[in-house]
C-alpha cells in the first residue's frame, strides 16, 4: 500500500537550535511520487512549505530544507536554527502528479522554546 | 485574497443535529476534498470530487454526505451528528498543472455535544 510515516508526534526545541523531523514513505501504486511538507500555524489552514517532485533533489523554503531520498524512501525536514515563530504542526505528504492518490503523515507538532 | 474559504469557522451542535459545512474555491481547480483532522490521526479523507455533480468516497465516509454544486462550491453534510464527529474539518482543492499539490482552507471546528 501507500503511506507516510512521521515517527514524532511532538517535538520541543530551544530557539536557535537545529531541527530534524523524520518522514518516510512507502508506495506501491505511485510511479513518480511527489513529496511535500505542509505547515499549519495555530488557527490557520495548511500551507505548502516545500515540495520536491524529482528523486535526489532538495527543496527549501523559509530556512527549511528536505531532500527526496529514493534509496531510503525518506524526506526528512531540517532547519539549522529554529525560531519561536516556527512553532506549528508539520505534515509530510506523498502525492502523484496526475492522479488523486494523496497521503498525509500524522503530523509533528513543533514547539520552540524561547 | 484567500483562494479556499470555509464557513462557518466554528460550529456547535447537539447529537442528532443537522450540520452543513461549506467550502468555496476560486482557484479554478477541478478537484475538491473534505478532510477531518484529529490528534494522532493526521488528516483523513472523507469525500472528494472532480467536478460539479461528481462525488467520490474517501477513507472515512461513514456518517457524512457531500455535494458539489458548482466547480467552486463543495458542501459536507452531517445529517445526524454524533459526538465522534467532533473534529477540525479542512477543505482543499487541486488542479493543473500539478494535481498532487493541494490548497487548503482555514478549517472549521465542529463540536457535537
Amino acid at each position: 500500500g501507500d503511506s507516510v510515516t512521521q515517527t514524532e508526534g511532538q517535538v520541543t526545541v530551544s530557539e536557535s537550535k537545529s531541527l530534524i523531523i523524520n518522514c518516510t514513505y512507502s508506495t506501491t501504486s505511485i510511479a513518480y511520487p511527489n513529496l511535500f511538507w505542509y505547515v499549519r500555524y495555530p488557527g490557520e489552514g495548511l500551507q505548502l512549505l516545500l515540495k520536491v517532485i524529482t528523486a535526489g533533489q532538495k527543496g527549501s523554503s523559509r530556512g527549511f530544507e528536505a531532500t527526496y531520498n529514493k534509496e531510503t524512501t525518506s524526506f526528512h525536514l531540517q532547519k539549522a536554527s529554529v525560531q519561536e515563530s516556527d512553532s506549528a504542526v508539520y505534515y509530510c505528504a506523498l502525492g502523484d502528479l496526475g492522479y488523486q492518490n494523496f497521503y498525509f503523515g500524522k503530523g509533528t507538532s513543533l514547539t520552540v522554546i524561547p | 485574497e484567500a483562494a479556499v474559504t470555509q464557513s462557518p469557522r466554528n460550529k456547535v451542535t447537539v447529537t442528532g443535529g443537522n450540520v452543513t459545512l461549506s467550502c468555496r474555491q476560486t482557484n479554478s481547480h477541478n478537484y475538491m476534498y473534505w478532510y477531518r483532522q484529529d490528534t494522532g490521526h493526521g488528516l483523513r479523507l472523507i469525500h472528494y470530487s472532480y467536478g460539479a455533480g461528481n462525488l467520490q468516497i474517501g477513507d472515512v465516509p461513514d456518517g457524512y454526505k457531500a455535494t458539489r454544486t458548482t466547480q467552486e462550491d463543495f458542501f459536507l453534510l452531517l445529517e445526524l451528528a454524533s459526538p465522534s464527529q467532533t473534529s477540525l474539518y479542512f477543505c482543499a482543492s487541486s488542479g493543473q498543472p500539478n494535481y498532487a499539490e493541494q490548497f487548503f482552507g482555514p478549517g472549521t471546528r465542529l463540536t457535537v455535544l
